[in-house]
């Protein structure tokens, strides 16, 4: 089955420093892999994703995110993190099983709380 | 703002009642997807539509039920609810079902609370 892993429920970063999130994947076949952002009482947005190609990814707001295929993760990262950067952070994976027909829909993990203070 | 709009925002109801959620995709979109997002079950996959017919269904109750209108608006019906349906429910679309540089834009959710 495939899956998504966030091992941290919550990261804390001062502002100005690099802030990472990590993710790692379990999947069948090619992973096609995604990073939301949630704010509060806000819907998910789209940050960026992996398909194939480089393995750093450049997307919204400044981030992006490393693939490792070795490594199985995901991990986003920005340079330089902003106070309204912090949010709730979902990595998720693209469901290509067979099992009930699935067409695309995301796996997601459990979210990681971005906290960054001034 | 995503293109993706839900009603209503908030849904206040009782066990063992009725009630439909809305979704109108992005202008173009043809797939909507709905999920649920509660505290301990975190954000899961319920149902897919793509072009009025089901696509996929995820860890979608019996109690539940969707569909996709020929303006391609979809609605979420959820009865006999119970204090644990309480979750946030996002509806999201895509242009198609099914392709490797698809990404999903999601809705602001419906927050339903069940008492």
């Amino acid at each position: 089955a495939q899956s998504v892993a966030q091992p941290e429920d919550q990261v804390n970063v001062a502002e100005g420093n690099p802030l990472t999130v990590k993710c790692t994947y379990s999947v069948s076949g090619n992973p096609y892999l995604f990073w939301y952002v949630q704010y509060p009482n806000r819907g998910l947005q789209f940050l960026l994703k992996y398909i194939t190609g480089d393995n750093l990814v450049k997307g919204s707001y400044g981030f992006e995110a490393e693939f490792n295929k070795s490594q199985t993760s995901f991990h986003l990262k920005k340079p330089s993190a902003l106070v309204s950067d912090s949010a709730l952070y979902f990595c998720a994976v693209r469901d290509d099983s067979n099992y009930g027909g699935s067409q695309g829909n995301l796996i997601f993990g459990k979210g990681t709380k971005l906290s960054v203070k001034p | 703002d995503s293109g993706v709009t839900q009603t209503p925002k908030h849904l206040i109801t009782a066990t063992g009642q009725r009630v439909t959620l809305r979704c109108s995709p992005r202008s173009g979109d043809l797939s909507v997807y709905w999920y649920q997002q509660s505290l301990d079950q975190g954000l899961q996959f319920l149902i897919q539509y793509y072009n009025g017919e089901e696509r996929a269904k995820g860890n979608i109750l019996e109690r539940f039920s969707a569909q996709q209108f020929p303006d391609l608006h979809s609605e979420l019906n959820l009865s006999s609810l119970e204090l644990g349906d309480s979750a946030l429910y996002f509806c999201a679309s895509s242009v198609v079902a099914r392709t490797v540089r698809n990404e999903q834009f999601f809705g602001p959710g419906t927050r339903l609370t069940v008492l």
